[in-house]
């Protein structure tokens, strides 16, 4: 079955920039969407289609594309950012939804 | 406000059954393709199945494919998963999750989630 990679952790201190990666044989045909999730809160989509902002997420989140990989990137890192965040695409098919494993963001 | 609500989770025995159900508000629901995504306690998201708006398009995780049934039905702005021959990994919270477009063919994204209703197989 596919599989989306995700680095387990990333560890950023306020003010950095944080990178988290997504890697997939078929994120070159299909786009990217990334999710964010608190403890004991529902999922948020702050990026769709590899680099589009919903409305309310702030400028500082930002998405990009490189063949199989795809980078959510938040700048100007803050307190508040601490979160999973997980990464969800289509099989080839596209009939099938698949989440990343996700990626536990420390604010340190 | 587009406000999703499920309901129907509970404790259940292992091999039995349940009906997960997710009232739709706020929205045009027979505009959109609609998902079940679950979490189990401490892990990850893991998407169950999704329904295009007209239920024309179905798909299932291999996870589920066989045991579970996703419907809809547009008049009452409702989305419902009946999950048979239930499983101890079946275990987690069920969340209910509008797609952004009409269809589930393609990567699509799912902009408003439910709180979730929480489903424990166990005897």
């Amino acid at each position: 079955s596919y599989e989306l990679t995700q680095p387990p952790s990333v560890s950023v201190s306020p003010g950095q920039t944080a990178r988290i990666t997504c890697s997939g044989d078929a994120l070159p045909k299909q786009y990217a969407y990334w999710y964010q999730q608190k403890p004991g809160q529902a999922p948020v989509l702050v990026i769709y289609k590899d680099s589009e902002r919903p409305s309310g997420i702030p400028e500082r989140f930002s998405g990009s594309s490189s063949g199989t990989t795809v980078t959510l990137t938040i700048s100007g890192v803050q307190a508040e950012d601490e979160a999973d965040y997980y990464c969800q695409s289509a099989d080839s098919s596209g009939l099938i939804k698949v989440f990343g494993g996700g990626t536990k963001l420390t604010v340190l | 406000e587009v406000q999703l609500v499920e309901s129907g989770g509970g404790l259940v025995q292992p091999g039995r059954s349940l009906r997960l159900s997710c009232a739709a508000s706020g929205f045009t629901f027979d505009d959109y393709a609609m998902h079940w995504v679950r979490q189990a306690p401490g892990k990850g998201l893991e998407w169950v199945s999704g329904i295009s708006w007209n239920s024309g398009s179905i798909g299932y995780a291999d996870s589920v494919k066989g045991r579970f049934t996703i419907s809809r039905d547009n008049a009452k702005n409702s989305l419902y998963l009946q999950m048979n021959s239930l499983r101890a990994e079946d275990t987690a919270l069920y969340y209910c999750a509008k797609d952004q477009e009409p269809s589930i063919v393609g990567a699509t994204g799912l902009d408003y989630w439910g709180q979730g209703t929480l489903v424990t197989v166990s005897s």
